[in-house]
């Protein structure tokens, strides 16, 4: 079975429209991640999220929000997309946050902004 | 094994002291990264290599594509350096990314 899971896989959309890309985790984990890979393979955290709190990396524009409904699912909310978006971007997951483990990642989605 | 294999696990050093950290790997990468996780849980992105040094303020990583390996190092270090530091290494045959398990440092003052 797979740890973490991402849908879609690949996603193709037109600049100005919302997208969302899912993430889910079998693994009972506290702490999930997102990863945006710039086309460079460049990989830069975007959000840490466990049940308390929600850690934003800086320089993420406000046009993504996380959402977790629950504990197993870190969906990522794109609005007004734009072309710079293009990118790979991964979710992880692992245990109690303020111990670091070993991150588990999803397969990646490829975002393809036009 | 893990393909991603760090040294030390745990490293606990005097203020000042010079620091390395060692990252090995036994698959064909394109890329591997450097990565700090503070207590707090926040990580940051220190440096990505394909081949040869790299330089931040205190902080230098090196890799060596034959050998395998690469290091972060730390001069004069700080107390304020004390994070779990990860690398991670970034596959050419499939683009995935394998973390190492950390390497847990300790500055004390």
């Amino acid at each position: 079975d797979t740890a973490v899971s991402q849908t879609p896989k690949y996603l193709v959309t037109q600049m100005g429209n919302d997208k969302s890309i899912k993430c889910e985790q079998n693994l009972g984990h506290d702490t999930m991640y997102w990863y945006k890979q710039d086309s460079k393979k460049f990989l830069k955290i975007m959000f840490s999220y466990n049940n308390k709190e929600l850690i934003i990396n800086e320089t993420v524009p406000n046009r993504f929000s996380p959402k977790s409904p629950d504990k197993a699912h870190l969906n990522l909310h794109i609005n007004s997309l734009e072309l710079g978006d293009s990118a790979v971007y991964f979710c992880a997951s692992s245990p109690p946050h303020l111990s670091y483990n070993e991150q588990f990642f999803g397969p990646g989605t490829r975002l393809t902004v036009l | 094994k893990n393909e991603v294999e760090q040294s030390p696990q745990n490293l606990t050093a005097q203020e000042g002291e010079f620091i390395t950290i060692n990252c090995s790997y036994s698959v064909g990468i394109s890329a591997l990264h450097w990565l700090q996780q503070h207590p707090g849980g926040g990580i940051v992105s220190l440096f990505m290599l394909s081949s040869g040094k790299k330089k931040h303020g205190r902080l230098i990583a090196t890799i060596n594509i034959q050998e395998k390996h690469s290091s972060l190092h730390i001069t004069a270090s700080h107390p304020r350096d004390s994070a779990v530091y990860i690398c991670a290494a970034l596959l050419n045959r499939d683009d995935k990314i394998i973390f190492g398990k950390g390497t847990r440092l300790h500055i004390l003052p």
